[in-house]
């Protein structure tokens, strides 16, 4: 069954260095989703990206963050410079386009940011 | 603007015996997708249910079903059975323009 993968599955970072966390989606899906939850709390939306181009945000994205659709397979979130705030869990997900159940995202393992 | 309440921060079962789990929700959009999403220890994000709006009849999924009632904007996640496996953080979510979920229910099913 395809999947959604995330890379790495912890990163280890120093407040104010960038970071980039990657996911390579479900290969015929259309949509994709960065959310982040941090420890002990909800998963909050950050972003969705449609057609090369942000979709949505939310207030939590702002300028610090960027997100990057590089090539045909992967789907890339950027820090520029992190904040200790920063640590989370962030999942990517994706999903396809076209009738039901299309609205259903599958979502990655998750990619633990640690900044200290 | 779109809110998904979960007012059950905890809650525990004995092994095959019945949970429900609460939600509520509120939405403007006509057109909207409800889920619950199980979190266990890994914390890998599963989709459990989901449950179309326009749909009247109440999703099931094996030993998992909803109760969804539009015009209350409820919908809550009945767990027939439970087994050890099924201790996890569930979160029940709205997709209307964007994914909105709740802060989520930690069940515990105890032997």
């Amino acid at each position: 069954e395809p999947e959604v993968t995330q890379t790495p599955s912890h990163q280890v970072t120093q407040m104010g260095q960038e970071v980039i966390l990657r996911c390579v989606p479900i290969s015929n899906h259309l949509y994709f989703y960065w959310y982040r939850q941090i420890l002990g709390q909800k998963v909050e939306f950050l972003v969705s990206f449609y057609n090369n181009e942000i979709s949505e945000k939310s207030e939590i994205f702002d300028d610090q963050f960027s997100v990057e659709r590089p090539d045909g397979s992967n789907f890339t979130l950027k820090i520029r410079s992190t904040k200790l705030e920063d640590s989370a869990m962030y999942f990517c997900a994706s999903r396809g386009l076209g009738t039901e159940p299309s609205y259903e995202q599958y979502f990655g393992p998750g990619t633990r940011l640690t900044v200290t | 603007a779109q809110t998904v309440t979960q007012s059950q921060p905890e809650m525990s079962v004995q092994e095959a015996e019945t949970v429900t789990l609460s939600c509520t929700y509120d939405t403007s959009e006509n057109n909207y997708y409800l889920f619950w999403y199980k979190q266990p220890p890994s914390r890998q994000m599963i989709l459990v249910i989901r449950q179309e709006a326009y749909k009247q009849q109440n999703a099931t999924e094996n030993r998992f079903s909803v109760n969804f009632q539009k015009a209350a904007k409820s919908f809550s996640l009945k767990i027939s059975d439970s087994q050890l496996g099924d201790t996890a953080m569930y979160f029940c979510a709205l997709w209307g323009n964007d994914m909105r979920f709740g802060a989520g229910t930690r069940l515990t099913v105890k032997p």
